[in-house]
């Protein structure tokens, strides 16, 4: 089967610019996260959908961010405007199941996002 | 506060010997609780998780509710176990996942 998709896979802006991230899940997976990874850190969790809703959006940023997805599938992470901070790997994952709570998470290969 | 700790950053260890990473959590109720393997150019995958209590490429972990810990051994370690080893911790009460900061596992020849 087809992997998680994302693109760009590398992206470099000025700080104060807007930038966009897109994702495309395993296909049939109800669940899909987006991550911040910061060099030398874990994955952060941003935001969790499930198809369209969203489950959890507790640590998202929501002065700066936004992430959408629209009829349950695809997603797009935005960061408008962009600080230096927000240089990181920005990871996006799927699972198969209702909640996500002990499924397996497939990952994307990350889009690494530089902010100068 | 849901957290995951895994104190060591790296971990160098010789082929052939034991290898244990390890991982504490903190979480009051009922954790389900996972490692996670990055190879190096590969995407983040899963390696184990608690539930299944399976062994997986000579790797296994053991939650231990006492000392909240979830750690991960390997009585012989092989060089392709070179990777950055992530424990993660989800549990019943909450859907978020949260992540240690990892530890980057060498195997030297």
């Amino acid at each position: 089967e087809a992997g998680v998709a994302q693109s760009p896979r590398y992206k470099i802006i000025e700080k104060r610019q807007s930038v966009a991230f897109w994702c495309n899940p395993i296909s049939g997976h109800a669940t899909l996260y987006w991550y911040q990874q910061i060099l030398g850190q874990g994955p952060k969790l941003l935001i969790q959908f499930q198809n369209n809703g969203v489950v959890d959006d507790s640590q998202l940023p929501k002065d700066r961010f936004s992430a959408e997805r629209l009829k349950g599938v695809d997603s797009t992470l935005k960061i408008q405007p962009a600080k230096l901070e927000d240089s990181a790997v920005y990871l996006c994952a799927s699972s198969l199941g209702l909640s996500g709570r002990g499924d397996e998470q497939y990952f994307g290969p990350g889009t690494r996002l530089t902010v100068t | 506060a849901q957290r995951v700790t895994q104190p060591e950053k790296l971990l160098s260890v010789f082929k052939g010997a034991p290898v244990e990473l390890k991982c504490n959590y903190s979480y009051s109720g009922s954790p389900e609780l996972f490692w996670y393997v990055q190879y190096s150019r590969q995407r983040l995958q899963l390696l184990l998780r608690h539930i299944s209590r399976e062994s997986i490429k000579g790797f296994t972990a053991d939650l231990n509710k006492g000392e909240t810990s979830f750690h991960l051994k390997k009585p012989f370690a092989q060089e392709e176990d070179s990777a950055m080893y992530y424990c993660a911790l989800s549990g019943l009460s909450f859907n978020k996942f949260y992540f240690g900061s990892g530890t980057k596992l060498n195997v030297k020849p």
